[in-house]
């Protein structure tokens, strides 16, 4: 089966760098979300993006988060200065929507993002 | 989107069926009944949606109520690899996102 490839696994870094971590969703999908899951919470929705535009955004989604899809098939979300409070894990999702309108999202396996 | 209630925490005895209950009273005419599960940290794993009418796949079969207030998983042999966390999500499908509450902790036990 197809599916979204999350890199890096780890990422470790010091408060107030900035991190960008990437996403593959599946080919051929056309929408594209971000969800974070701080750690023994629920999985967040962050951000879904369609047509190289955001299409929603939460509350946590603020100025220092931005997304972006450089090319056919990168998927990034970036983390301008990072907070001890961005440490999560983040996961990619992507979903095909050329059907009934009830296609289900494929998610990658996650980024571990520490801040220090 | 409409909420869904689910058992905290569930036991279910490897090779028995696991019923995973899930009440969503408020569910609007057009919003799907979704389950995922996440085993450990990994990413949430789709397992089946339905409608109106029940649905079986490899995985699994979601039974709807007639008046689609509540639905019930079913993983009919569960496995000691099916200990997971369960999120029963409604929502209206489209490019709309899903939203995962707190889940039920199932623990599949030899």
């Amino acid at each position: 089966e197809p599916e979204v490839t999350q890199t890096p696994s780890h990422q470790v870094t010091q408060m107030g760098q900035e991190v960008i971590l990437r996403c593959v969703p599946i080919s051929n999908h056309l929408y594209f979300y971000w969800y974070r899951q701080i750690l023994g919470q629920k999985v967040e929705f962050l951000v879904s993006f369609y047509n190289n535009e955001i299409s929603e955004k939460s509350e946590i989604f603020d100025d220092q988060f931005s997304v972006e899809r450089p090319d056919g098939s990168n998927f990034t979300l970036k983390i301008r200065s990072t907070k001890l409070e961005d440490s999560a894990m983040y996961f990619c999702a992507s979903r095909d929507l050329r059907g009934q309108g009830d296609e289900k999202l494929f998610f990658g396996s996650g980024t571990q993002l520490s801040v220090l | 989107d409409a909420k869904t209630t689910q058992p905290p925490s569930m036991d279910c005895a490897e090779g028995r069926a696991a019923n995973l209950p899930c009440n969503h009273s408020t569910i609007s005419g057009n919003e799907y009944v979704y389950w995922y599960r996440q085993i450990h940290s990994q990413g949430p794993q789709y397992i089946i949606h339905g409608l109106k009418n029940n649905e079986t796949n490899e995985m699994a079969s979601l039974i709807i109520t007639e008046d689609r207030k509540s639905s019930t998983l079913i993983l009919p042999h569960a496995t000691l690899r099916d200990t997971a966390v369960y999120y029963c999500i409604v929502g209206s499908g489209g490019y709309n996102k899903l939203i995962f509450g707190a889940g039920t902790r199932l623990a599949v036990h030899p």
